[in-house]
């Protein structure tokens, strides 16, 4: 099976701006979690989708919003995007048919870097 | 509340010399996962292990071994014989009962292999 992709890798904005990043889970996995790493927040949950419903959310502001489609594949929408929006944002693909599965497979990441 | 604390920031070993990851972990949910989590300089979460709530059994993968134990809350990582592949950052995560996907992670530990 292909593993968890993120496109793009790699982004550039400006302050100000608005960004989606995009998560296409491993083939069956229904349940897509993004995070947000920084150096000095470390990794932090941002929402949980499954089944195209968001099923958790974490602590962060109303300018983070995600999405989840049919196919199980997932976007993130940051708005009005803030210095301190800039890092890597992993997404992670589960298989919750059943809960001896529960286990996070991790995507490369979208690195953001906000000027 | 779920929380997880990995008090070592860095850790800096010799080729060959054995050395152990430590992770503490609180929570109220009586089923929970705790996992650990491998991200090299890439950037992606390379999964490592997952260890149910109710499984105490201690496992050992070649040169990996884990010990859970629920009386200390500590879920501990041992990498014997080090190698210089094995430099890269350690993550422990928890995931509640009830909490979907979502994981908590720890603050991670570099680990650096000095060949």
């Amino acid at each position: 099976k292909a593993g968890v992709t993120q496109t793009p890798r790699y982004l550039i904005k400006t302050r100000g701006q608005q960004v989606t990043l995009s998560c296409s889970p491993i083939s069956g996995h229904r349940s897509v979690s993004w995070y947000q790493q920084t150096p000095g927040q470390g990794l932090q949950f941002l929402f949980e989708y499954f089944s195209e419903t968001q099923r958790n959310k974490g602590n962060f502001p109303g300018r983070f919003s995600g999405r989840q489609f049919s196919n199980s594949r997932s976007e993130m929408n940051v708005s009005t995007l803030e210095l301190g929006d800039s890092a890597l944002y992993l997404c992670a693909s589960s298989d919750t048919t059943r809960d001896s599965y529960r286990q996070g497979f991790f995507g490369p990441g979208t690195r953001l870097t906000v000027l | 509340a779920q929380k997880v604390t990995q008090a070592q920031t860095e850790i800096s070993v010799v080729e060959k010399e054995d050395v152990t990851l430590d992770c503490v972990y609180e929570t109220r949910d009586t089923t929970y996962y705790l996992f650990w989590y491998k991200q090299p300089p890439s950037g992606e979460l390379v999964f490592l292990i997952r260890r149910n709530s109710f499984d105490e059994q201690n496992e050992i993968s070649g040169r990996y071994s884990w010990n859970f134990q629920k009386s200390t809350s500590s879920f501990n990582f041992t990498i014997t014989a080090s190698q210089v592949v094995d430099s890269a950052v350690y993550f422990c995560a928890l995931s509640g009962s009830n909490t979907g996907n979502q994981f908590y992670f720890g603050t991670g530990t570099s680990l650096t292999v000095i060949p």
